[in-house]
């Protein structure tokens, strides 16, 4: 088992919908997890990034963190056609450590 | 602010050549890692440096593989020889050292081997 498995789509939503992109893992020591959003031809930027368990929300993009399911979602409201890309999940174990554990990526299409 | 700058932005080589890949981090961030991009196995990472130190490599595939981070300004990934299994986008990300610091991405190298 991968330790963090993330559908990869492809998901098309219409403008406006709500998108939920999600991702478990195995291992119950990480403890900093983030969203990475990667445009064609692009690195991967970071997006937003949340610490144990609970929500955080920025604009339309909302990070949610269950630790006791080991599962995290991203949620999208009043999706726009610019936030097309790809979206990685990502985590780590924490401690001084800066090595993450990437999930393989979800490609979103929103269509105008 | 500059980003992350990386070099070539495509190379495209034959098999046993020599590959280098270049990269310049932001302006001080003090720890550089190197990743490797594949539509099968995604991004993994190969090896990563704080301070200019190697801290774990253990990500590189192969023998074949190597890096250096000779300042803080300048890493190099080096393939020899190369072959066509090799053939990935080789993105470079720097930042600052802790758990909870994001990593800036450069655009890439997208590495074709024939």
């Amino acid at each position: 088992q991968k330790e963090v498995e993330q559908d990869p789509g492809p998901l098309s939503v219409p403008e406006g919908a709500i998108v939920s992109l999600n991702c478990t893992y195995s291992n119950s020591a990480f403890q900093y997890f983030m969203w990475y959003r990667q445009y064609s031809r692009k690195g991967p930027e970071l997006l937003m990034y949340t610490y144990s368990s609970g929500n955080k929300e920025d604009g339309r993009f909302t990070a949610q963190v269950d630790k006791s399911s080991k599962y995290i979602s991203l949620f999208i409201r009043d999706s726009q056609p610019s936030d097309s890309a790809t979206y990685l999940c990502a985590m780590n174990y924490g401690g001084s450590q800066g090595n993450l554990i990437f999930g393989k990526g979800t490609k979103l299409s929103v269509k105008p | 602010d500059a980003g992350v700058i990386q070099s070539p932005r495509h190379e495209v080589t034959e098999m046993g050549q020599e590959v280098t890949l270049r990269c310049k981090p932001i302006s001080g961030h003090n720890s550089l890692f190197w990743y490797r991009q594949t539509m099968m196995r995604g991004l993994e990472l190969l090896i990563y440096f704080n301070n200019n130190v190697p801290i774990d490599d253990s990500g590189m595939p192969e023998d074949r593989f190597s890096a250096k981070m000779p300042n803080a300004s300048f890493s190099t990934l080096k393939i020899q020889p190369s072959e066509p299994r090799d053939s990935a986008v080789y993105f470079c990300a720097s930042g600052r050292w802790g758990a909870n610091q994001p990593q800036h991405f450069g655009d890439g190298t997208r590495l074709s081997i024939l």
